[in-house]
């Protein structure tokens, strides 16, 4: 497709599972990005990636959160025993060039509701 | 840090009547704002843009102006019409790069 795919687009988990979250880019593009998205908020970031090189992690919430892009397209965020908190939608956007700069759009996926029981 | 506020919603209008939603931010140093829009079921989508001040960025009938004298970014249209209603977030990437959202304004437009 010619957009940002992600799955599943909705994710029902008991408090304390682990969840996965897939992102697909857009083809060719360097750069992505998750942002989590609670219900009615902004998106707020979470990590970024250039290539497969995880460069700013700053915005996890804490070490439940782990995010991999070990080839450098599909980019997984899993969440390790999932609290209420964690209920938000998650983004995925990717964009082209390297640089996060003011001339790189980011393409934004649909989102992945997550809700935790 | 650097942060954007933005007017609260909802936001009903009739169609072709005009919009405005308020955006106004906090930042160190000059960043770029945008306004970003989600149509229902669909991912966010770059609306406009505008990278320094007094730049005005429009697309498919909106505008807004970078005013850094009152650090504001308003959205304007002149006639809104029923596929304009949607969720709007303002948004600023700061010198460092980083993305900050509005909590999103949605609109919703009758006929």
């Amino acid at each position: 497709g010619a957009g940002v795919s992600q799955s599943p687009r909705y994710k029902v988990a008991k408090r304390g599972q682990d969840v996965a979250l897939r992102c697909d880019p857009i083809s060719g593009h360097v750069s992505l990005f998750w942002y989590q998205q609670a219900l009615g908020q902004g998106p707020e970031f979470l990590t970024y990636f250039q290539n497969e090189a995880q460069l700013d992690k700053s915005g996890l919430p804490s070490d439940r959160f782990f995010a991999e892009r070990p080839e450098g397209s599909v980019s997984t965020l899993k969440i390790q025993r999932t609290q209420q908190e964690d209920s938000a939608v998650y983004l995925c956007a990717s964009s082209k060039n390297r640089d996060r700069g003011l001339y790189n759009e980011q393409f934004f996926g649909p989102g992945t509701r997550l809700t935790v029981l | 840090g650097d942060s954007v506020t933005q007017m609260e919603g909802p936001v009903t209008l009739s169609e072709e009547a005009f919009l405005t939603i308020n955006c106004t931010y906090t930042a160190t140093g000059y960043p770029s704002l945008f306004w970003y829009v989600q149509y229902p079921g669909e991912g966010l989508q770059l609306l406009l843009k505008a990278t320094k001040a007094d730049d005005k960025g429009s697309n498919k009938g909106f505008e807004a102006t970078y005013r850094k004298e009152t650090t504001s970014f308003h959205l304007e249209k002149g006639s809104v019409q029923v596929s304009d209603s949607a969720v709007y977030f303002c948004a600023l990437e700061s010198n460092n790069n980083d993305m900050r959202f509005g909590a999103g304004t949605r609109l919703t437009v009758k006929p």
